[in-house]
């Protein structure tokens, strides 16, 4: 079975500094990893995957996370944080993107960011 | 890409009632997902619905309460039944294209 696991359900940073959001998954087999962003009444939007090849992924909005299988981490990463970054993050894990009925992502609990001016 | 569009946004509604949400993608596509996210929780898989055969639904969801259509390739409904407060959520439509997912913009739903 799949699971992730996102330590920090509030985090809060100043402007410019770094942001790190951590996610840590279990599988089986070889993941799919994913960080989603949802902003206040909004849906959710791909920032960033990984599927195969480099292990660090560069998304939008400047953000970018780095699969480390040793350490079955995820973490998310900004090195500069701006206040319109200031949302809920899930990082969410699946192992199959096929488009067959194993699909289905497994979400972590979110973390809620918030940037301080 | 893909470009889901669900109907209703959002919407309030009286317990006991049911309320169907409509989701339509602008291209065919095998599977669809409907997700639930409770209030400051993540979320949680419902169903998986595909075209022409009965939905999948995952632990703790039944056909009774979240009943769902498939019948075509590009729209899927998700119900819910005799609706209670503990359903107020945002319910999401999922599709994946290009091994993607895509997500709707999501039908917040308030039961009072």
């Amino acid at each position: 079975a799949q699971s992730v696991t996102q330590l920090g359900s509030h985090v809060s940073v100043s402007e410019g500094a770094l942001v790190l959001l951590r996610c840590n998954y279990s599988s089986s087999v070889p993941p799919y990893l994913f960080w989603y962003v949802q902003y206040p009444n909004q849906g959710l939007q791909l920032l960033l995957k990984y599927t195969t090849g480099a292990t660090l992924v560069k998304g939008i909005n400047g953000f970018e996370a780095e699969f480390k299988k040793s350490e079955t981490s995820f973490h998310l990463t900004k090195p500069s944080a701006h206040m319109s970054d200031a949302a809920e993050y899930f990082c969410a894990v699946t192992h199959d993107l096929g488009g067959g009925a194993t699909n289905k992502l497994i979400f972590g609990t979110g973390t809620l960011l918030a940037v301080q001016p | 890409s893909a470009v889901i569009s669900q109907k209703p946004s959002r919407d309030i509604c009286q317990r006991g009632t049911s309320l169907t949400i409509q989701c339509q993608v602008d291209s065919q596509v095998t599977m669809m997902f409907w997700y639930r996210q409770q209030p400051g929780q993540s979320l949680t898989l419902i169903a998986t619905a595909n075209q022409g055969s009965e939905a999948t639904y995952e632990s703790g969801f039944v056909i009774d309460k979240f009943p769902i259509s498939r019948p075509n390739l590009t729209f899927s409904t998700l119900t819910v039944s005799n609706m209670s407060p503990e359903d107020s959520s945002i319910y999401l439509c999922s599709v994946v294209k290009s091994g993607e997912l895509f997500f709707g913009e999501g039908s917040r739903l308030t039961v009072l």
